[in-house]
This record gives C-alpha cells, sequence and structure tokens, in this order.
C-alpha cells in the first residue's frame, strides 16, 4: 500500500527558533498533501492545504506566516513552524489522499506524526 | 472546523467484548471512513462506507451508516488488547463534477478505546 513518510518524528527546539517538518510520498505523487494539527487526547485539526507547485490554502485562524508550507515537487511537501514559542509545541501530522482529485474517495494516508515541543 | 461528533469519548472493555462507537456527521457526504489512531502515532484508514451503502463488513469490523439521521457506528467484534487505540470517524463531502477542490475530510472528535487483557 501507499507509504507517507513523515520526519522527523520528534523535535524540540528552543523558543524562537524554527523547524522543518517534511512528508513525502514513497510510493505515490501526491499534488495535494494536508497538514494537521493535534493536541493530546483531542481530534484533528486541519491547518491546511498543500498544493504542489502553487500557494498552500490555510484554515482559517492559522497564521500562514507562522506556519510556512512549501510543495516543491510531487512527493514532498514541508512546513516550517518559524519562531517556534511553546504555544506551537503539539503533534503535526501529515496526509495525502489516495488518488487524484477527480476519482478520490477522500480516503487518506497518513505520515507517522512529529511531536514538536518548544522549550 | 470539527463537525463529526462520537460517543461515547472513552470506552474500556475486556478482551473478547465487543465494542461499539457511533459517531455523527452534519453535512451531505459522498462516504464516511473510520480510522484509527495508536497512541502517539498517524491515522490508519479502516474502512470506508458509502452514501447508498447501509452496511459494510471487513474482517472484524461492521460499520452502519444511517444517512437520514446522518450517523454511522463501528462494532469491533471479538476485541483483542492490540485494539486498543483511538478511533475516529471522517466523513467526505459530496464532491463537484468540475474534478472535486472540495475534498477534506472532516474528522469527529474520536473515542479512545482501551482493551483489558
Amino acid at each position: 500500500g501507499a507509504v507517507v513518510s513523515q520526519h522527523p518524528s520528534w523535535v524540540i527546539c528552543k523558543s524562537g527558533t524554527s523547524v522543518k517538518i517534511e512528508c513525502r510520498s514513497l510510493d505515490f505523487q501526491a499534488t495535494t498533501m494536508f497538514w494537521y494539527r493535534q493536541f493530546p487526547k483531542q481530534s484533528l485539526m486541519l491547518m491546511a492545504t498543500s498544493n504542489e507547485g502553487s500557494k498552500a490554502t490555510y484554515e482559517q485562524g492559522v497564521e500562514k506566516d507562522k506556519f510556512l508550507i512549501n510543495h516543491a515537487s510531487l512527493t514532498l511537501s514541508t512546513l516550517t513552524v518559524t519562531s517556534a514559542h511553546p504555544e506551537d509545541s503539539s503533534f503535526y501530522i501529515c496526509s495525502a489522499p489516495k488518488g487524484t482529485a477527480r476519482w478520490s474517495t477522500g480516503e487518506l494516508f497518513f505520515g507517522e506524526g512529529s511531536r514538536l515541543t518548544v522549550l | 472546523s470539527q463537525q463529526g461528533e462520537e460517543d461515547p469519548q472513552a470506552l474500556s472493555i475486556q478482551e473478547g467484548e465487543n465494542a461499539t462507537m457511533n459517531c455523527s456527521y452534519k453535512t451531505s457526504i459522498n462516504n464516511l471512513q473510520w480510522y484509527r489512531q495508536n497512541s502517539g502515532r498517524g491515522l490508519v484508514h479502516l474502512i470506508l462506507i458509502r452514501s447508498n451503502e447501509r452496511e459494510k463488513h471487513s474482517g472484524r469490523l461492521r460499520v452502519t451508516l444511517d444517512t437520514s439521521k446522518k450517523s454511522s457506528s463501528l462494532l469491533i467484534t471479538a476485541s483483542r488488547a492490540a485494539d486498543t487505540a483511538s478511533y475516529f470517524c471522517a466523513s467526505f463531502p459530496i464532491q463537484e463534477n468540475s474534478g472535486g477542490s472540495n475534498y477534506k475530510l472532516t474528522f469527529g472528535k474520536g473515542t479512545l478505546l482501551t482493551v483489558n487483557p
């Protein structure tokens, strides 16, 4: 089956630094990827939709300048948390749909997540 | 925004028992999906049921869908300790003919299932 790889799985950084999280589709091309944030014991909150070759679409309330998303190729999307602060500490998960937009059932393949801790 | 609601929020059962989780959603859907998440890991797709289906089986999983009530249930039979995880339902909206630019899943709040050995 399709695999989505996310890296790093965990990262600890100092307040004010930037952290980059990578999301790769390993055996399929993903023109779209989704980035989620998850707080402990809570559901997933969609942050943004990453589109290959164009700007990401951010959900309401998500700061574009804080969470930079780049989708430079059909297999790689990156999320950069800029000038991270303790309140940005969370579990970030990426995902990619199984098929193209036209035929997709919406089924998603998820990365393993990245646990960010900002000191 | 999270539209779906699962109940119960937490469920603790003994191995061998059946576990039932319920989910409600708010908009018209193309399909409804269930995902599993082990602690600290990503989500794994379990099963998908289309809006024109009422029941679907996959191994020990049984999913029902009632579009008139906008609700779904997930039944895990003969549970095992390894089934311990959080389970989320996710609704997929009806797509436009143009190609479906709005194909974002809306996840429910999840049910934490604990299966005791």
